[in-house]
């Protein structure tokens, strides 16, 4: 499976922007990236997906690297409901499962 | 409203006992997962099933059990061969897309072993 590697943890002041990276250095031409979140004592949830265009959602954007090698998932304005672990995940084939790493701790300051 | 349903939230049980955490659906989802959560860890992958009657074992299988014998419903049972069973576990599911669908999470039952 290939891997990704993140910063164990970021911080950011409310209302600033957030911009997360990940390396994924193996990625194949067909893996997607994928970014989860995960608030305490809760299940992840899904934030947003791309495979190389850069991709926009209510939740954040992700910008994907021209060689695929690394992506920045990017959170435009900070608030205190943002701080959670994120997860940045490959899937592909042929089993498309999802594998979490570690991740990375964001905390938003007021 | 549609989602995935685990029970019981929380539970308790003696070293030995088998424990059955219950996951249902009514996503209509093809595909269904068991994660494994440690204190300040990720997730780790148990099995995963990708259609009814079948299942494959994902990263850290060995003293677990599943079955998929219904859409809806992808039961985990942690065996007294789980030398370490005590952990957040998560259930999730998604449309059988390949490698865009998004995973749907339950909310997890806590297990704790005395």
């Amino acid at each position: 499976d290939a891997k990704t590697t993140q910063p164990n943890s970021m911080e950011s002041n409310e209302e600033e922007p957030v911009h997360l990276p990940c390396n994924h250095s193996t990625i194949s031409g067909t893996d997607y990236i994928h970014w989860y979140r995960q608030l305490p004592s809760q299940g992840p949830e899904y934030v947003i997906h791309g495979l190389t265009s850069n991709v926009n959602n209510r939740m954040a954007s992700l910008a994907i690297a021209e060689d695929r090698k690394s992506s920045t998932l990017i959170l435009h304005r900070a608030t205190l409901r943002d701080a959670a672990v994120y997860y940045c995940i490959l899937r592909g084939p042929p089993d498309y499962k999802l594998s979490f790493g570690a991740g990375t701790t964001v905390t938003v300051r007021a | 409203d549609g989602g995935i349903t685990q029970s019981p939230k929380y539970l308790f049980r003696k070293e030995g006992q088998n424990v059955t955490l219950s996951c249902e659906q009514n996503l209509n989802h093809d595909a269904m997962y068991w994660y494994r959560q440690d204190p300040g860890q990720g997730l780790r992958l148990i099995y995963y099933s990708q259609i009814v009657n079948d299942f494959q074992k994902g990263d850290i299988a060995e003293g677990y059990s599943v079955s998929r014998e219904k859409k809806e419903s992808f039961p985990l049972t942690v065996t007294s061969a789980q030398k370490n069973p005590t952990a957040f576990y998560l259930c999730a599911s998604s449309t059988q897309r390949g490698n865009t669908g998004e995973l749907f999470f339950g909310e997890g039952s806590r297990l704790t072993v005395l």
